[in-house]
């Protein structure tokens, strides 16, 4: 069980260039999330889904796109990278919204720097 | 909007003295709260969840105590060992939606 992974670990990408990070668990999890993680700041939602095919925008969405096709993967685009997507991007996976089972699992994290 | 705040930002203390960190939050209209543990370079690795309907949770030297009418969570470290050392980060869940602190740096110095 390897719960949630990120791939790639480390990235740089020149202005204007474009990639996908690809975010994995394997808990048959029905929520998926994207955060990003800046200096000083906790972490803030980009986008989020709660089922497979379904996706929605999160507090700081622009610039970003999400897919998820199927289950157990939530992919997070850049089209067109700016040096402000420069950080750390944590995906997270959890069974439910409500009740005990809210707890949401985290991935190691992508440190995506744009140059 | 959800305003998460955790002071301080950081905090040294010697092996074996007690840690409290605090999470202040503005919307009482919380589903739950939990804190994490976040390693330099690292994921987040989830320590305690509290219910809304609960007023504390504890797991072997943590404790956390929530109290939603003032906004606040705090979380207890007995007995810190250097092996506390890391990045603490309180989370509220209101609305459908995560919202984090910055975050507290504990050094715990042997």
């Amino acid at each position: 069980n390897a719960g949630v992974t990120q791939t790639p670990k480390f990235r740089v990408l020149k202005t204007g260039q474009s990639m996908t990070l690809l975010c994995a668990q394997d808990m048959n999890h029905e929520y998926m999330y994207w955060y990003r993680q800046d200096p000083g700041m906790g972490l803030r939602l980009i986008h989020y889904s709660v089922g497979e095919g379904t996706t929605a925008k999160g507090e700081v969405p622009d610039g970003y796109n999400v897919s998820r096709l199927k289950k157990q993967n939530f992919l997070l685009g850049l089209e067109s990278a700016a040096p402000s997507q420069t950080s750390v991007y944590f995906c997270a996976s959890s069974k439910s919204l409500a009740g005990a089972n809210y707890e949401q699992y985290f991935g190691p994290g992508t440190r995506l720097t744009v140059t | 909007k959800q305003e998460v705040t955790q002071i301080p930002a950081a905090l040294s203390v010697p092996e074996g003295e007690n840690l409290v960190l605090n999470c202040s939050f503005t919307d009482s209209a919380i589903y739950n709260l939990q804190w994490f543990r976040q390693d330099p370079g690292k994921g987040l690795t989830s320590l305690l969840l509290i219910q809304s309907s609960q007023r504390e949770q504890t797991s072997g030297r943590l404790n956390a105590s929530l109290d939603k009418s003032s906004g606040r969570s705090t979380l207890y470290i007995a007995a810190s060992q250097p092996g506390d050392s890391a990045t603490y980060l309180c989370a509220v869940m209101a609305h459908y939606k995560l919202s984090f602190g910055a975050g507290t740096t504990v050094t715990v110095r042997a």
